[in-house]
């Protein structure tokens, strides 16, 4: 069973397209993250949710939407595809908002903007 | 920034060797956490040291903590093939969230 699953795994699109990434998670958990890693491997915490509310948004461009339907999923939209947004994204959870908590990721999703 | 920088950022050893990561940060902690990312996955948690720990043990990982440098280090001992691999350290400034690096690249040649 995978504990952090996210959808799609590739993502190929155009400059200006909108395009969603889906994560899911079976842990039971209650916080869930996105990261962006970009080519130089720096990971970047993006978002945080806390069942189903927004607990950390750093700063990012507004393009950018998170949505936690439920405490098992978090997505992200992406408006206005941009050349910059090219990197991994990377889901995440952790069973509570502390930094002594252990943190799972999924696959990663790399998204390629031409 | 407050993420904490890894060092070196790429090293290669033969296998049965040890290799050591180091990992240095700007600001007060509360935790420090070490996370591998073998090629095209996720990170995967190694280990969590608290600030008030000096030393932590796991298998052939082995990690310390200086709050005085506001450094730590990573010492995998014997090292194997299936140990190459991204390292990563994370530090929490602000205890809720953890801030990452850039990694130290790690090659274990059979």
């Amino acid at each position: 069973d995978t504990a952090v699953s996210q959808t799609p795994k590739y993502l190929v699109t155009q400059m200006g397209n909108d395009k969603s990434i889906k994560c899911e998670q079976n842990l039971g958990h209650d916080t869930m993250y996105w990261y962006k890693q970009d080519s130089k491997k720096f990971l970047k915490i993006m978002f945080s949710y806390n069942n189903k509310e927004l607990i950390i948004n750093e700063t990012v461009p507004n393009r950018f939407s998170p949505k936690s339907p439920d405490k098992a999923h978090l997505n992200l939209h992406i408006n206005s595809l941009e050349l910059g947004d090219s990197a991994v994204y990377f889901c995440a959870s952790s069973d509570g908002t502390g930094s002594y908590n252990e943190q799972f990721f999924g696959p990663g999703t790399r998204l390629t903007v031409l | 920034s407050q993420q904490g920088e890894e060092d070196p950022q790429a090293l290669s050893i033969q296998e049965g060797e040890n290799a050591t990561m180091n990992c240095s940060y700007k600001t007060s902690i509360n935790n420090l956490q070490w996370y591998r990312q073998n090629s095209g996955r996720g990170l995967v948690h190694l280990i969590l040291i608290r600030s008030n720990e000096r030393e932590k043990h796991s298998g052939r990982l082995r990690v310390t903590l200086d709050t005085s440098k506001k450094s730590s280090s990573l010492l995998i001992t014997a090292s194997r093939a299936a140990d190459t691999a991204s390292y990563f350290c994370a530090t929490d400034p602000t205890g809720n969230q953890f801030y990452f690096g850039t990694g130290t690249s790690l090659t274990v040649i059979p």
